[in-house]
């Protein structure tokens, strides 16, 4: 099975533009996860759904960050407008519902905002 | 304080040595303890987990949580080159608190 996809792989853009990032999970899984990874802060846990509804959107760090999921195959994470300091690594992640809750991460989409 | 503190290293080794590799936390909520590997430009991957306290051995890899000191371990024996890697500590509460909170990370680096 394919595991978790996510897209671009790599996107560079200049700050003001709206940035979204595409994640497909793996088949059958109903959490999704999205985490940002910075040398400063480590890796931070954004939001997650369950089901396609979010459950926990307490580390969004502002209003300029949103997530969708729109059916169970398919996750956006945009970022409008996009500033330099929101260049990180992001990932997703999904699982599937009983112990341990097993995360599976994609290869993630690294952003740079100019 | 951080939730989860993990010296970030590097830590470099010769082949075949055992590594320790460890954490600590600060709330003692967290039930599930999971170890992950992240090779450079890759997502992080599933090493090892384990429920609440105790120890648990899968080939050269074991995992200890020690909840009284809130202190969890990773050992790797006879490690090889291809264990270079940095390896992240993450925990959960468990329940409905599903996101994971991780360590930062230590760099490790097996010198052939």
């Amino acid at each position: 099975d394919a595991g978790v996809i996510q897209s671009p792989r790599h996107e560079v853009t200049e700050m003001g533009q709206e940035v979204t990032l595409r994640c497909k999970p793996i088949s059958g899984h109903d959490y999704l996860f999205w985490y940002r990874q910075t040398m400063m802060r480590g890796l931070e846990l954004l939001i997650y759904f369950n089901n396609n509804v979010p459950i926990d959107d307490s580390g969004m760090p502002e209003d300029r960050f949103s997530a969708k999921m729109p059916n169970a195959s398919f996750s956006t994470l945009k970022i409008q407008p996009s500033e330099p300091r929101d260049s990180a690594v992001y990932f997703c992640a999904s699982s599937l519902v009983g112990a341990p809750k097993t995360q599976y991460f994609g290869p993630g989409t690294r952003l740079l905002v100019l | 304080q951080k939730e989860v503190e993990q010296d970030p290293g590097p830590l470099s080794v010769p082949e075949g040595a055992i590594v320790s590799l460890n954490c600590t936390y600060s709330n003692s909520a967290f039930q599930y303890f999971m170890w992950y590997r992240q090779y450079s430009r890759k997502g992080p991957e599933l090493l090892m987990y384990t429920y609440s306290s105790g120890n648990k051995e899968d080939g050269r890899f074991t995992a200890q949580v020690d909840k009284s000191s809130k202190y969890i371990s990773l050992f790797i024996r006879d490690s090889q080159p291809s264990d270079s890697a940095t390896y992240l500590c993450a925990m959960r509460v468990g329940g409905g608190a599903d996101g994971l909170t991780f360590g930062k990370g230590t760099h490790l680096i097996i010198q052939p």
